[in-house]
């Protein structure tokens, strides 16, 4: 199965500021299938990002995906109160469907 | 609006069974794949099982197989999940969500239903 790791663990920003958050896979992903999902305490994940830069129906243009074969990032451009989160990674190029650990955005 | 409501969680001991339902409105159920995923207590994300639009086709996490089954009754727009020999680790909230393929992206998801194994 492949692999995901997300970093940094935790990051620290404030409202306005750009995040940048990283996803790394053991192997290639297959047809840069990769997703990103937004995670807010006590509720469901949001589908932000497919297909490594595909924005999903109703999500803000400052989030935005990039990335191929082992490499994969999700980039916030300025930072909304709401945006403080925790993100996932997804690869859906190979079975099983794996997720990275998880990055916790939070306010400084 | 799609709406997926799960319900059926609750606390059971080491070895019992356990089944979950999650009820679907808003879309065109029997046209989509369909999820289980689940997340412990403070943990992350970790896919289950899925099931293809028509029934035909399931495959499981390794962590599940031969204990967890997904089913499926398109007529009540409804997803389920039979879980057997349950075991500590499968303590977590367990999610459903659609997804277009048997192995895609997971478009909207549930509000989860939690299980709680323990003696």
């Amino acid at each position: 199965e492949i692999v995901l790791t997300q970093s940094p663990g935790t990051l620290s920003l404030s409202p306005g500021e750009r995040a940048t958050l990283s996803c790394r896979a053991g192997q290639s992903v297959s047809s840069n299938y990769l997703a990103w999902y937004q995670q807010n305490p006590g509720q469901a994940p949001r589908l932000l990002i497919y297909g490594s830069s595909s924005r999903a129906t109703g999500i803000p243009d400052r989030f935005s995906g990039s990335g191929s074969g082992t490499d994969f990032t999700l980039t916030i451009s300025r930072l909304e109160p709401e945006d403080f989160a925790v993100y996932y990674c997804q690869q859906y190029g190979s079975s099983p469907i794996t997720f990275g650990q998880g990055t916790r955005l939070e306010i400084k | 609006q799609v709406q997926l409501v799960e319900s059926g969680g609750g606390v059971v001991q080491p070895g019992r069974s356990l089944r979950l339902s999650c009820a679907a409105s808003g879309f065109t159920f029997s046209r989509h794949a369909l999820n289980w995923v689940r997340q412990a207590p403070g943990r992350g994300l970790e896919w289950v099982a899925v099931i293809s639009y028509d029934g035909n086709n399931k495959y499981y996490a390794d962590s599940v197989k031969g204990r967890f089954t997904i089913s499926r009754d398109n007529s009540k727009n409804t997803l389920y999940l039979e879980m057997n020999s349950l075991r500590a680790a499968d303590t977590a909230i367990y999610y459903c969500a659609w997804s277009l393929f048997s192995i895609s992206w997971f478009g909207d998801w549930g509000q989860g239903t939690l299980v709680t194994v323990s003696s």
